[in-house]
């Protein structure tokens, strides 16, 4: 089975902190993306890793950078976190090429005070 | 620009009977779709797929359609089951292990 594992399931941080999310899989899978949901959006890409040192930016990158020094993982940093970026992030890794389907990790629910 | 629309925020349906959610998508370069299903406070799981070259397929009790003149694409589950509550999201991709778009979600409540 794919696991896709996030560091944290839920973190509250304050305004202005640097944060960081971490995403590991365990299927030697090419891409690795970032979402985020919010009620009534849905999920929207932040930023996506089609291989090691690569990075493209999603819809919404603004306020967030990434890095993916090794294959397996996948970290999403919010520079200065802000109360608008509470919210559930969530992490999926999918293999390329292949059936297309991506594998999602539990989500990590952040709370910026 | 939401490239991917469920307009139908929730539906309930009684245990038993079919549960029909619908997706609608803008991009007529879109030739792979999924179906997700996220419990709370959970990730989402890969439910079922259907590829542009095919219009229906079938695992078990979920049925996907696909109408790519009406770019529409339609979640059959028969018969629903109290366990199938959850939010149901649709998402396509331009090709496999690309960006995925996907919807906003439907949430589905089957009533015992």
């Amino acid at each position: 089975d794919v696991k896709v594992t996030q560091s944290s399931r839920y973190l509250v941080k304050r305004t202005g902190e640097k944060v960081f999310l971490e995403c590991v899989q365990d299927m030697d899978h090419e891409n690795m993306f970032w979402y985020r949901q919010d009620p009534g959006l849905g999920l929207r890409l932040i930023y996506f890793s089609y291989d090691v040192k690569m990075k493209e930016k999603g819809d919404i990158p603004e306020g967030y950078s990434v890095s993916r020094e090794k294959k397996e993982r996948f970290s999403l940093i919010l520079e200065s976190a802000s109360t608008n970026q509470t919210s559930m992030y969530l992490c999926a890794s999918s293999i390329l090429p292949g059936t297309g389907e991506a594998f999602f990790g539990q989500g990590t629910r952040l709370t910026v005070v | 620009d939401q490239q991917v629309k469920q307009n139908s925020p929730s539906l309930s349906v009684q245990e038993g009977r079919i549960s029909i959610l619908n997706c609608d998508y803008t991009n007529s370069m879109f030739d792979y779709f999924l179906w997700y299903k996220k419990y709370p406070a959970e990730g989402p799981t890969f439910l079922i797929s259907i590829s542009s070259i095919k219009d229906k397929n079938e695992d078990g009790r979920f049925t996907v359609f696909l109408n790519k003149s009406a770019k529409h694409l339609s979640l059959h589950i028969v018969p629903s089951q109290p366990g199938d509550s959850a939010v149901y999201f649709c998402a396509a991709s331009v090709g496999t292990g690309n960006q995925f778009y996907f919807g906003t979600g439907t949430s589905l409540t089957v009533i015992p």
